[in-house]
């Protein structure tokens, strides 16, 4: 099935700074990654996604990149405030293996220090 | 308007005890999905529900089974309870209709201990 990696694990940044987690791939069949946020002891929540046939998508300080070439797509974020520490999900959907089948990464820690 | 909701919140259960869990969603989506969330492995698939009256295993779907009542409803049930089966239990659901994909929305989750 899909396989995707997230890196780094962990991420510090200084409140005001930008953030970049980078997820990679496995099936050049993947069409759709989103990306989701979940605080500590909360669900996972839809922050953004973008599909294979757009390469970038911006939602105010959030932002998706897809290089479909290299397998890879990456989270950005600007101006990180301390309500973006949190855990960050990448995922991937294939439809080899069913529509909306969705392979998570493992996650990312993000911690913005005040 | 709810969204997907799951019961209970908590559990602790003994090695070999059965046990349901609930998952009802009220924003008339056609797939529901159970996943399990464990430190460092990220949100695994179990079991989903492409469309009513259909069910097919995910990544690690033993030990497990599911029923999908209705349109609603999609359970999770543990029949023999085993403490590797100890995790986090997301009920999520989409709107999902042809070849396109759509966001997963989430429950709160069940947190299940098994000694």
């Amino acid at each position: 099935g899909e396989n995707v990696e997230q890196h780094p694990s962990t991420l510090s940044v200084q409140e005001g700074d930008s953030a970049v987690i980078k997820c990679t791939y496995s099936d050049s069949a993947s069409n759709y990654f989103p990306w989701y946020k979940q605080e500590l002891g909360k669900r996972p929540q839809l922050i953004i996604d973008i599909r294979s046939n757009v390469g970038e998508k911006k939602d105010q300080r959030i932002a998706v990149t897809l290089n479909k070439t290299a397998k890879h797509f990456s989270l950005h974020i600007t101006e990180t405030q301390p309500e973006d520490s949190a855990v960050y999900f990448c995922a991937a959907s294939s439809i080899r293996y069913g529509n909306n089948r969705l392979a998570f990464g493992k996650g990312n820690q993000v911690v913005v220090i005040p | 308007n709810a969204g997907v909701t799951q019961t209970p919140k908590f559990q602790v259960l003994k090695t070999g005890q059965s046990m349901t869990l609930q998952c009802a969603q009220d924003m008339n989506h056609n797939s529901m999905y159970w996943y399990r969330q464990d430190p460092g492995m990220g949100l695994r698939l179990i079991y989903y529900s492409a469309s009513e009256g259909t069910t097919d295993k995910g990544e690690v779907p033993n030990g497990y089974n599911v029923s999908r009542l209705n349109k609603r409803e999609f359970s999770l049930r543990l029949e023999s309870a085993a403490p590797s089966q100890t995790s986090v239990y997301f009920c999520a659901s989409s709107e999902q209709q042809g070849n396109g994909n759509s966001p997963l929305h989430f429950g709160n989750g069940t947190r299940l201990t098994v000694t």
